[in-house]
């Protein structure tokens, strides 16, 4: 069974960075063709992708927050680090991570989702 | 706004069919790629409901279906429940953008 679990902060200053953790069991990141992935959502407004890192350390950004991000993976520890910098309070978001199966890239899904953690940016 | 288009809301009553589209554009949906539907229950995270156009993950109903055409897919439910209600999200893979991409999200309400 795969599971995966979020940590973070749940509130951080406008301009500072936020380093947000995904730990994860039940598969490996070894494993050929896999790969973890971070999505967030602000209250009541759609998902939106944000990073993911493939097996092979293959790391892919979303365009529009690409100067923003960084996202790691420790393979021994079982889990993936998502970096944001200068947060705003657009900001504000429940963030996830999720695991995607081996699929040709353009067909990958996110299957399963971690319960997802709330990050607030305000002074 | 978002890459891929759905109504913001659908509704039906229990025991009906209904249907939430997505529309996207020849850089996603048209250029072959997946599409993917997820349901996100009141509170919770979004749980897989459809993967590769039109199959199911274990467990879930045949009540729910997939189905991809041109540059637009679609979400069936059959035989409406009342815990079906839920927000409904399509994605996709942008080639223009090289970034997974995600529908708006629908609404759905059982009356």
């Amino acid at each position: 069974q795969i599971t995966l679990k979020e940590s973070g902060p749940t509130l951080v200053k406008p301009t500072q960075t936020l380093t947000l953790t995904c730990s994860f069991s039940g598969f490996s990141l070894s494993t050929s063709g896999v790969a973890v992935g971070w999505i967030r959502q602000p209250p009541g407004k759609a998902l939106e992708w944000l990073a993911l890192i493939y097996w092979d350390d293959d790391k892919r950004y979303s365009p529009s927050l690409k100067r923003r991000l960084t996202i790691t993976k420790d393979t021994s520890k079982n889990q993936v680090v998502l970096t944001m910098t200068n947060l705003d309070p657009v900001d504000t978001a429940t963030y996830y991570c999720a695991h995607l199966p081996a699929a040709d890239t353009g067909w990958n899904w996110f299957d399963p989702w971690g319960q997802g953690t709330l990050v607030i940016v305000s002074s | 706004q978002s890459v891929l288009t759905q109504p913001p809301s659908v509704s039906g009553a229990p025991g009906q069919r209904v249907t939430i589209s997505c529309t996207g554009s020849s850089s996603n949906i048209g250029a072959t790629y997946a599409v993917h539907w997820y349901q996100q229950l009141p509170g919770t995270a979004p749980k897989l409901l459809i993967y590769g156009n039109r199959n199911r993950p274990s467990g879930v109903p045949d009540r729910f279906s997939g189905s991809k055409s041109g540059t637009s897919a679609s979400l069936a439910i059959t035989g409406l429940q009342a815990e079906d209600e839920a927000d409904y999200y399509c994605q996709s893979y942008d080639s223009s953008l090289s970034a997974w991409v995600f529908g708006g999200g629908t609404k759905l309400t059982v009356l």
